[in-house]
């Protein structure tokens, strides 16, 4: 069974840039979410999709966007980036669209924005 | 208020003591709460998951839920070193909005 994945480990940009991270569901999973993650705090809930539909967003602006593929793999495009923006992004799969299902985090992607 | 919260920390306990970890949420048709352990500079790891009042055991490991009181715990029996992290409670409100605490860090002092 495949873990979840996420690329790139890394990334360095400058505010007012665009990014895209891109995260590899678990082997029969349907259900991605994303998660920013600022140091010393909890996971904070930016969105989720389920077959392909985005399924719940938290509170974040709509320069976050994302996209799910037909594989269930998916992307988390920021626009605009700000200095604030620097975080753990991480990506979780589950089997189903409801938040009643566990989730398995990949590595995560370490954003900074200088 | 916040929609899940945790006494931050940091706790101690020494090796072979229970550690206790407490978590509270604010909405009452929240159906399912997870616990999570993160090591510093690694991606949070699912450790257990509980859906019905009462306890649920698995190891070393026990979930406590309380609907009534909003209530969610872990307790971690016969601790050890390797126990140190930083524990996550996680629970998807009724908007399907996933989440997480602050935290608690523990450290098991040998």
């Amino acid at each position: 069974e495949t873990g979840v994945t996420q690329s790139p480990t890394h990334l360095i940009k400058t505010r007012g840039q665009q990014v895209t991270l891109r995260c590899s569901s678990q082997s029969g999973h349907n259900t991605v979410s994303w998660y920013q993650q600022a140091l010393g705090q909890g996971p904070q809930f930016i969105f989720q999709y389920y077959r392909e539909e985005e399924n719940g967003r938290g509170n974040f602006p709509p320069r976050f966007s994302g996209l799910q593929f037909p594989n269930y793999s998916s992307e988390l495009n920021v626009n605009a980036l700000e200095l604030d923006d620097s975080a753990l992004y991480l990506c979780a799969s589950s089997d189903g669209g409801r938040g009643y299902y566990e989730q398995y985090f990949g590595p995560g992607t370490r954003l900074t924005v200088t | 208020q916040k929609e899940v919260e945790q006494n931050s920390g940091p706790l101690s306990v020494p090796e072979g003591a229970i550690a206790s970890l407490n978590c509270t949420y604010s909405d009452r048709g929240s159906q399912s709460f997870f616990w999570y352990r993160q090591y510093s500079g690694k991606s949070p790891e699912l450790i257990m998951s509980i859906y019905s009042n009462g306890d649920k055991e698995d190891g070393r490991f026990t979930a406590q839920l309380n609907k009534a009181s909003q209530y969610v715990s872990l307790l971690i029996r016969d601790s050890q070193p390797s126990d140190s992290a930083t524990y996550l409670c996680a629970v998807p409100n009724t908007g399907n909005q996933f989440y997480f605490g602050t935290g608690t860090s523990l450290t098991v002092i040998p």
